[in-house]
Formats: structure tokens, sequence, C-alpha cells
């Protein structure tokens, strides 16, 4: 079945850095769009970034955007969200998903247990 | 970017009872419109997709509806396990936004 499983979450104080990564199994990586959604402790979901099957295609919300990359790894069915510049406002837990796609209408199938990322002195 | 709003916010209904969670985009989104549940503590389950289409293994109690602007979520007889929050998603085009969420409680 398929499993995606986030590490590398943690304690970070404002303007460090984290590098998150998401490791997929149960499906072939290579086929599949990957999002990251994050959710702030008792708030909403809020999508974070997207990229393509092969890495040409990537968007983020305006929230990370110049501050964060999503990358993946596709030998090795993983994917990375590295975060930079880091502020009180990213702390969430941070889901790796994954999109089906155009084909089907950009839904996101599968979503890991998610990793909590807390920014704070 | 285009808004969602949902409503109620939250609501108080009893096992049985048919609950309707109603979803809003501030510009046409035709049917890019997908509906999770999430459960405390849990990473949101995929329900619905393209507005209407239900997910394999969903109880065929949940069903949606809706194009264009006004998108519904349904579930027509509660049951203990359907007690969480719902988002309904747009996905017609970046940022894909999510709506606020509707909070479903035991009366």
């Amino acid at each position: 079945q398929v499993q995606l499983v986030e590490s590398g979450g943690g304690l970070v104080k404002p303007g460090g850095s984290l590098r998150l990564s998401c490791a997929a199994s149960g499906f072939i990586f290579s086929d599949y769009y990957m999002s990251w959604i994050r959710q702030a402790p008792g708030k909403g979901l809020e999508w974070v970034s997207h990229i393509s099957n092969t890495g040409n295609t990537i968007y983020y919300a305006d929230s990370v955007k110049g501050r964060s990359t999503i990358s993946r790894d596709n030998a090795k069915n993983s994917l990375y969200l590295q975060m930079n510049s880091l502020r009180a406002e990213d702390t969430a837990v941070y889901y790796c998903v994954r999109d089906g796609g155009y084909s089907s209408g950009w839904k996101l199938d599968n979503w890991g247990q998610g990793i909590l990322v807390t920014v704070s002195s | 970017d285009i808004q969602m709003t949902q409503s109620p916010s939250s609501l108080s209904a009893s096992v049985g009872d048919r609950v309707t969670i109603t979803c809003r985009a501030s510009q046409n989104i035709n049917d890019y419109l997908n509906w999770y549940q999430q459960k405390p503590g849990k990473a949101p389950k995929l329900l619905i997709s393209a507005a209407s289409s239900l997910q394999s293994g969903v109880p065929s109690r949940i069903s949606g509806s809706g194009f264009g602007t006004d998108f519904t979520l349904t579930i027509s007889s509660l049951q203990p396990e359907d007690f969480a929050t719902y988002y309904c998603h747009q996905t017609y085009n970046i940022p894909r936004t999510f709506g606020p969420g509707t909070r479903v409680e035991i009366k």
C-alpha cells in the first residue's frame, strides 16, 4: 500500500533552516506529482508547494516563496522541502502528499502522517 | 487568489441526522473541488474528488455535488465515525486554496 513517511522536523530558531524529507513507497513515485501541505496548530490546511513527476514544474504559496525549495529524487523515491529564513508563522505540521495530477483533477489522494516543525527562540 | 468559504463553521448533530456542508468559491472553478475529512491528530483523508466522485472505500452515505462556485457535501445518515472536520479544496488554479473547515460535533 502507499506509504509516505516524513522526517527532518523539529525545533528551530527564527531565521534558521530545516530540510524535510519524505520517503515514498508502495507506488511508482516517478509517475506522480507530489505536494507539501501544512497545518498550523489548531488551524486549517494550507497548500505550500507542488512539484511535477519529473521535477520540471514547481509552484509555491506566496507565504513560502523565496524561502523554500521543493525537490525530489526519483531514484530514491524521496521528496524534500528545504525551508530557510524560518519564521514563527511557519510553525506547523507538514504533510507530504501524493498528488494525482491533471488527469485526476489534482486530488491529494494519499497523505503522510505529518511532521511537526516548531520555530521558536 | 481564489477564496474558499465554508458554512457552517461548525455544527452539532446526532447519529442518524442528515448533514449538509456548503463550500463556495470566489470565482468559477468548474468541478475542480475536492473534499477531505480530518479527525483529531490524524492526516486528512480524501473523500470526494471532482466535486462528486466518491473515492474508493468511502461510504455511500457521503456524497458531493456542485459546479462553478457552489458545492455541497452531504452525509445522509450521520454515523459515529463521521464526527470530524471537513475541508473543501479548489485545484482550479495556483495557489490551491482550502476552505476554513467545518467541524461536525456530536449533539
